[in-house]
């Protein structure tokens, strides 16, 4: 069954620092998001991105945030400078339709 | 946006239904009704999804009244690995998913 993957499964870095997070989309879907989830807390939508484009975002995804999709297989998620407020989990997901959106397993960023 | 409300939390013995409700009250005319679930660790996982009275698929049934101001999610005999929190989300297919506090569902041996 096809999976949507992500990696690293955990980045630690220091506050300040620049983070990538990659994301391996299914491979025919066409839709493209992040969320966010602080620990304990909820998920929290942060930005889709469709046909090459950001088609919504969050007030959580600032200037400090920007996604690109480089080379037509991995969705990125760069955060710039980063903030203790940003450890989190960071979901990726795909859809082909507006509707059920595939998950993957997550990246667990912790910022020092 | 249709604000959701469901039980915080919830406790089943194993091999029981368990049937989870949402409330809905200003669902609009273009939103679908989706559950999802989520492990710990782990990133949601969609369900089940319905717009009007009764879907089913292999994991779950979801009910949804005429007035479709409330849903509930049917779990058929559940297991201890049913153990996590599902999420009702209301919302268009144009609309971002926005996952409430869900219900956090123990399943007891």
């Amino acid at each position: 069954e096809p999976e949507v993957t992500q990696t690293p499964s955990h980045q630690v870095t220091q506050m300040g620092q620049e983070v990538i997070l990659r994301c391996v989309p299914i491979s025919n879907h066409l839709y493209f998001y992040w969320y966010r989830q602080i620990l304990g807390q909820k998920v929290e939508f942060l930005v889709s991105f469709y046909n090459n484009e950001i088609s919504e975002k969050s007030e959580i995804f600032d200037d400090q945030f920007s996604v690109e999709r480089p080379d037509g297989s991995n969705f990125t998620l760069k955060i710039r400078s980063t903030k203790l407020e940003d450890s989190a989990m960071y979901f990726c997901a795909s859809s082909d339709s507006y509707n059920e959106q595939f998950f993957g397993p997550g990246t667990r960023l912790t910022v020092l | 946006l249709a604000k959701t409300t469901q039980p915080i939390s919830m406790d089943s013995y194993e091999g029981q239904e368990v049937n989870i409700t949402c409330s809905h009250n200003n669902i609009a005319t273009n939103d679908y009704i989706t559950w999802y679930q989520q492990f710990p660790s782990q990133g949601p996982r969609f369900i089940i999804q319905g717009y009007k009275t009764k879907v089913t698929n292999e994991v779950a049934s979801l009910f949804i009244p005429a007035d479709r101001k409330s849903s509930t999610l049917s779990l058929p005999r559940v297991s201890l690995s049913d153990t996590a929190v599902y999420y009702c989300l209301v919302g268009d297919q144009d609309t971002p998913l926005v996952f409430g506090k869900g219900t956090r569902l123990s399943v007891i041996a």
